[in-house]
């Protein structure tokens, strides 16, 4: 199971752009790298997956580098209500036994 | 669409008891899981179904089991609780795409086992 790593907590000010990087130096070849947004008492929403180099949506985009071992979730311009814990998730979606969520950054917007 | 609807929000077990959590999705999604959080911890797989009649173990077994009768219903079963079991437990379905495949998640169980 590939195992990531992220920073346990972070701070930014409304209106910053916030990188979130997690680490995944196990990654398999079939593994893509997806991206979820927790707020309190509730459960996780989709924010973003990717498989290499860019990805981007409404909400965030996905940095990976050639090496696929890390990732990056950008947030643009965060707001109070981007404060949630954000988790990297990897795993092949053909077995959903491989899915392995790392222990998530604790994001915390401040006015 | 409701989404994944799980019952109940809430509940109280004492060492021993059974219970089992009811998870059911209308978006005919082939994949369901169900995952466990301890506090201030991530999500944990305990087990997951590919499809109605199929379910394999995930990360974390041990005291429970489920079944997968239909595609629209996934749920769980505490057969004998534990103080260890005390969690909040959410459900996820999936339908798998070619090009993308997202879990969505259920509001989640919160279960006290004294």
């Amino acid at each position: 199971l590939a195992k990531t790593t992220q920073p346990i907590s972070m701070d930014s000010y409304e209106g910053q752009e916030v990188n979130i990087t997690c680490s995944h130096n196990n990654i398999a070849t079939n593994d893509y790298i997806t991206w979820y947004q927790q707020f309190p008492s509730q459960g996780p929403r989709f924010i973003i997956q990717g498989y290499k180099t860019k990805v981007t949506n409404e909400v965030a985009s996905l940095f990976i580098p050639a090496d696929r071992k890390s990732s990056t979730l950008s947030l643009p311009r965060v707001s109070l209500s981007d404060t949630a814990v954000y988790y990297c998730l990897v795993g092949d979606r053909n077995y959903g036994q491989n899915f392995v969520f790392g222990p998530g950054t604790r994001l915390s917007v401040l006015p | 669409n409701a989404g994944v609807t799980q019952t109940p929000k809430f509940r109280i077990l004492k060492i021993g008891q059974s219970m089992t959590l009811q998870c059911t999705q209308d978006m005919n999604h082939n994949y369901m899981y169900w995952y466990r959080q301890d506090p201030g911890m991530g999500l944990k797989l305990i087990y997951y179904s590919v499809g109605a009649g199929i379910t394999d173990k995930g990360e974390v077994p041990n005291g429970y089991n489920v079944s997968r009768s239909t595609t629209e219903d996934f749920p769980l079963r505490l057969e004998l609780a534990a103080p260890s079991q005390t969690s909040v437990y959410f459900c996820a379905s999936s339908y798998y795409v070619a090009e993308r495949d997202t879990q969505y998640f259920g509001p989640g169980t919160r279960l006290t086992v004294l």
